[in-house]
């Protein structure tokens, strides 16, 4: 089961800062915050991750509680090209040695013009 | 410098039949990850695989999912005897190394008729 709970829809308008939250309530202390967004039915594009500080590229912006507990993913400038599903992840390690993303339902992105 | 490459990019199968799946990852990327969409639905891990070795297979039904990375070639990710039931949009992912944002495929669409 997934271990983020995101809003399942949200709107913005073009050229504004779009600002998308994740709730991670159970994420543990060694677990990284993914994000990654699929625009229609193609393959999810990566984004942007972080474990503890806020971290910055040249996508997004990730805000990052000091209790890790909840994130926020900002577009700074949306523009129509950023409708999208987005989804928050926490990855998951396996005693094994695996690691995996387990992907919720993500929030609809949507840019207005 | 090709990203991760799918195909088919769409399968159409008749129940019972086989369907084999190819990813061929990014240069330089040694992980394998694959992933099944159910329409409307985020995506859902089946198996990680490493060249040669299958790291985490959680995420495969029991009987008739099978993958493989082979030394040399594209990871495979074979059906046998499909049902409807498997009708989905299946993405490949690769990285590098763990703790890597993950780059996705295309996809391969499979239907089940």
């Amino acid at each position: 089961d997934a271990k983020t709970t995101q809003p399942p829809s949200m709107d913005c308008a073009e050229g504004r800062a779009a600002n998308l939250p994740c709730n991670h309530s159970t994420i543990s202390g060694n677990e990284y915050v993914y994000w990654y967004r699929q625009i229609h039915s193609q393959g999810p594009q990566y984004i942007i991750h972080g474990l503890k500080n806020n971290e910055t590229n040249e996508m997004a912006s990730l805000i990052i509680t000091e209790d890790r507990k909840s994130s926020t993913l900002i577009l700074p400038h949306a523009t129509l090209r950023d409708t999208a599903v987005y989804y928050c992840i926490v990855r998951i390690l396996t005693q094994g040695g695996s690691e995996k993303l387990v992907f919720g339902k993500g929030t609809k992105l949507t840019v207005n013009p | 410098n090709a990203g991760v490459m799918q195909n088919p990019r769409h399968l159409v199968r008749r129940r019972g039949q086989e369907a084999r799946l190819r990813c061929s990852p990014m240069k330089g990327h040694s992980h394998v990850y694959w992933y099944r969409q159910l329409p409307e639905e985020g995506l859902k891990f089946m198996v990680y695989l490493q060249k040669e070795n299958i790291i985490d297979e959680s995420g495969m039904p029991k009987e008739r999912f099978s993958a493989e990375f082979p030394k040399e070639g594209p990871s495979i990710l074979r059906i046998q005897q499909v049902v409807r039931g498997d009708s989905a949009a299946y993405f490949c992912a690769s990285s590098p190394r763990v703790n890597y944002g993950y780059t996705f495929g295309s996809g391969t669409r499979l239907t089940v008729v």
